[in-house]
């Protein structure tokens, strides 16, 4: 089992550039979710999904889109970036998305916009 | 809306027992989680507390107390490898999980 995995490891981009990040899953996970951690932040949730063609918004939702095609993938697409959305993204796939059930993090994508 | 409180940073000695704290705020409860992250890693899930009281395992315990809306996670015989940064999480709602912002434990020999 390879767990969560996620591409690129790292990304520069220019503000206005779009570019989505991906996330795979191999433990048949129906939840999945895109977190980023910015420093003295904390993890914040971007979107979620709670099975294939389903998805909904967390915490911070803005400049962000997600689409649930399969079980297995769930991309984050930053449609116009700005710096601000500078940080590491976390994508997270776990039996449910509760407090109860562990989260399976990825190694992160760690995002420059200049 | 929610809240967590966690100090920001602790300095423990090897070997030694250190207690990191969180205290909440949410509308609708139903259990407090924590996390450890070494720095440039991802989070990895140390352990849930729906109910009051204590949950050992190994080293690390987590306690709760709802009616204080407060938890904390206790790490004994501290090793240098404990040094990271440490998350606690509450879920408040359906599919709604909120982290803290964190707790840098450095251990020091």
């Amino acid at each position: 089992n390879a767990g969560v995995t996620q591409t690129p490891k790292f990304q520069v981009l220019k503000t206005g550039q779009s570019m989505t990040l991906q996330c795979a899953q191999d433990m048949n996970h129906e939840y999945m979710s895109w977190y980023r951690q910015d420093p003295g932040m904390g993890l914040r949730l971007i979107h979620y999904s709670v099975g294939a063609g389903i998805t909904d918004q967390g915490e911070v939702p803005n400049g962000y889109n997600v689409s649930r095609s399969t079980t297995e993938d769930f991309p984050l697409r930053l449609l116009s970036a700005a710096p601000s959305q500078t940080s590491v993204y976390f994508c997270a796939s776990s039996y449910e998305l509760a407090s109860r059930y562990e989260q399976y993090f990825g190694p992160g994508t760690r995002l420059t916009v200049t | 809306g929610q809240s967590l409180e966690q100090p920001s940073e602790v300095t423990a000695v090897e070997g030694a027992i250190v207690q990191i704290n969180c205290t909440y705020q949410t509308s609708g409860f139903y259990g407090l989680s924590w996390y450890q992250q070494h720095d440039g890693g991802a989070p990895t899930f140390l352990s849930y507390n729906a109910l009051d009281g204590l949950e050992e395992t190994g080293r690390f315990s987590s306690f709760l107390s709802r009616s204080d809306s407060y938890g904390y996670l206790l790490l004994q015989e501290l090793q240098m490898k404990d040094s990271a940064s440490y998350f606690c999480a509450v879920e408040s709602g359906a599919n709604n999980l909120f982290f803290g912002t964190g707790t840098r434990l450095t251990v020091i020999p």
